[in-house]
């Protein structure tokens, strides 16, 4: 069983639609809670960054973690095309460098 | 902006070839990173290095091995490429430790798409 599962999508939505994302994980020693996009041909970039158990919102990005489910979500308000990528979410122990990543759910908004 | 540059978008080899993907930062970072990445399995870690010269096994090292001399350079290679080495090849930096939160954070390259015929 892997550490932290991902659903691979692909998952599509209407444009201003919201998109919800979802991991789980396992290890209860993770601690630092992140999302990454990845567009096609590209290297991941980060996008949200969370340690404590509760919403982070950047503009139309909220990030959740419910650690004592061990349960972290993304969501997107009005999704636009341009929001269609490849969404990663990765995870680290408190101390180290070393991340964790989910497969990734690839994500299509349509116009 | 950090930078992180790889040697190679696309590469095709030859089963038992010789193979070195290089991954150049402009951001004086400590850490570095080698995943590859592959349908359904997300980005898995090959090897790391904390500082020049050091270097740490990553979850899957078999058939793989590193090389850091300077701080900004970190080097993959693959000694006698096989088929199953065939995927996308992604490096990583890190700042390093003390960090702020949200700073704390891997950057990425492009990434180097090999195939092994």
């Amino acid at each position: 069983q892997k550490e932290v599962e991902q659903d691979p999508g692909p998952l599509s939505v209407p444009e201003g639609a919201i998109v919800s994302l979802n991991c789980t994980y396992s290890n209860s020693a993770f601690q630092y809670f992140m999302w990454y996009r990845q567009y096609s041909r590209k290297g991941p970039e980060l996008l949200m960054y969370t340690y404590s158990s509760g919403n982070k919102e950047d503009g139309r990005f909220t990030a959740q973690v419910d650690k004592s489910s061990k349960y972290i979500s993304l969501f997107i308000r009005d999704s636009q095309p341009s929001d269609s990528a490849t969404y990663l979410c990765a995870m680290r122990r408190a101390a180290g460098n070393k991340l964790t990543f989910g497969g990734g759910t690839r994500v299509l908004v349509k116009p | 902006d950090v930078k992180v540059t790889q040697s190679s978008r696309y590469l095709v080899k030859r089963t038992g070839e010789k193979v070195f993907l290089e991954c150049v930062q402009d951001m004086d970072h400590e850490n570095m990173f080698w995943y590859r990445q592959d349908p359904g399995l997300g980005l898995r870690l090959i090897y790391f290095s904390y500082d020049v010269k050091m270097k740490e096994k990553g979850d899957i090292p078999e058939g793989y091995s590193v090389s850091r001399e300077k701080k900004e350079r970190f080097s993959l290679i693959l000694e006698s490429a096989s088929t199953n080495q065939t995927s996308m090849y992604l490096c990583a930096t890190h700042p390093g430790t003390g960090l702020e939160e949200g700073t704390d954070t891997q950057y990425f390259g492009p990434g180097t798409r090999l195939t092994v015929l």
